[in-house]
C-alpha cells in the first residue's frame, strides 16, 4: 500500500518566520511528488517534483525532492497570514497516474 | 474558465437514500478523480478514470460507483447512504495523467452530510 506522510501535522508561527513543511513517502514506481494549498475550497497546485535535488520556486514559496531519503520539503520564507492553510502533499504513482495524498499540516501565521 | 464544475455544492441525504455527485471538465482531459477528505484525513481516492469507458477504483471505492460515458463527465454515484460517507467530495481531472509534467486541477467540492 503506498503511503504519504506529513510532518509536523499542525504548526503556529508568526509574521515573517520561515517554516519548512516534510513530506516522505513509501510507494511503488514513484513518477511525482506535488504540493497543494488548500484554503477554504479546493486545493491549488504548487509544485510539481520529479527529479532530485532541482529546486522549484515561487516567490517565498521552494520545494525540493530528495529520492534518496524519500521526501520533500516545502519551505515558506517571510511568512504571511495569507499563508494560513493546508499543506497536502501528494505522490503520482504508476502507469495509471494515481495520487495518493498525505494528511496535510496546518499552518497558522499569527499577526 | 469553467475548469472543472461539481454539483451540488451542498446536500443532506438520510440513510438509505442514493444520488449522484456529478463532475463535468471543459479541458478535454483524459483522466478524471473522484476525493473524499474527512478533517484531518487528507484527501483519499475513490475511483478514478483515464479516459472514457475505463474506471477503477481507488484507496476506498466502497458504497461508491462511477461512470465515464463521454470524456467531459465523471459521475459518483451513493447507493445506500450511510453516514461513514459524511465527507467533502472532491473531483480533479488532468490531460495526461500528471506524467510528464501536467497536474491535477479541483472542483470545488461537494459538502456531503449524511443523518
Amino acid at each position: 500500500e503506498d503511503k504519504v506522510v506529513q510532518s509536523p501535522l499542525s504548526l503556529v508561527v508568526h509574521e515573517g518566520d520561515t517554516v519548512t513543511l516534510n513530506c516522505s513517502y513509501e510507494v511503488t514506481n514513484f513518477r511525482s511528488l506535488l504540493w497543494y494549498k488548500q484554503e477554504k475550497k479546493a486545493p491549488t497546485f504548487l509544485f510539481m517534483l520529479t527529479s532530485s535535488g532541482i529546486e522549484k520556486k515561487s516567490g517565498r514559496l521552494s520545494s525540493i525532492l530528495d529520492k534518496k531519503e524519500l521526501s520533500s520539503i516545502l519551505n515558506i520564507t517571510a511568512t504571511q497570514t495569507g499563508d494560513s492553510a493546508i499543506y497536502l502533499c501528494a505522490v503520482l504513482t504508476g502507469a495509471n497516474s494515481k495520487l495518493t495524498f498525505g494528511k496535510g499540516i496546518t499552518l497558522s501565521v499569527r499577526p | 474558465n469553467a475548469g472543472v464544475t461539481q454539483t451540488p455544492k451542498f446536500r443532506i441525504l438520510k440513510i438509505g437514500q442514493s444520488m449522484t455527485l456529478q463532475c463535468t471538465q471543459d479541458m478535454n482531459h483524459n483522466y478524471m478523480y473522484w476525493y473524499r477528505q474527512d478533517p484531518g484525513m487528507g484527501l483519499k481516492l475513490i475511483y478514478y478514470s483515464v479516459g472514457a469507458g475505463i474506471t477503477d477504483k481507488g484507496e476506498v471505492p466502497n458504497g461508491y460507483n462511477v461512470s465515464r460515458s463521454t470524456t467531459e463527465d465523471f459521475p459518483l454515484r451513493l447507493e445506500l447512504a450511510a453516514p461513514s460517507q459524511t465527507s467533502v467530495y472532491f473531483c480533479a481531472s488532468s490531460r495526461r495523467g500528471i506524467i510528464g509534467g501536467d497536474e491535477a486541477f479541483f472542483g470545488q467540492g461537494t459538502r456531503l452530510t449524511v443523518v
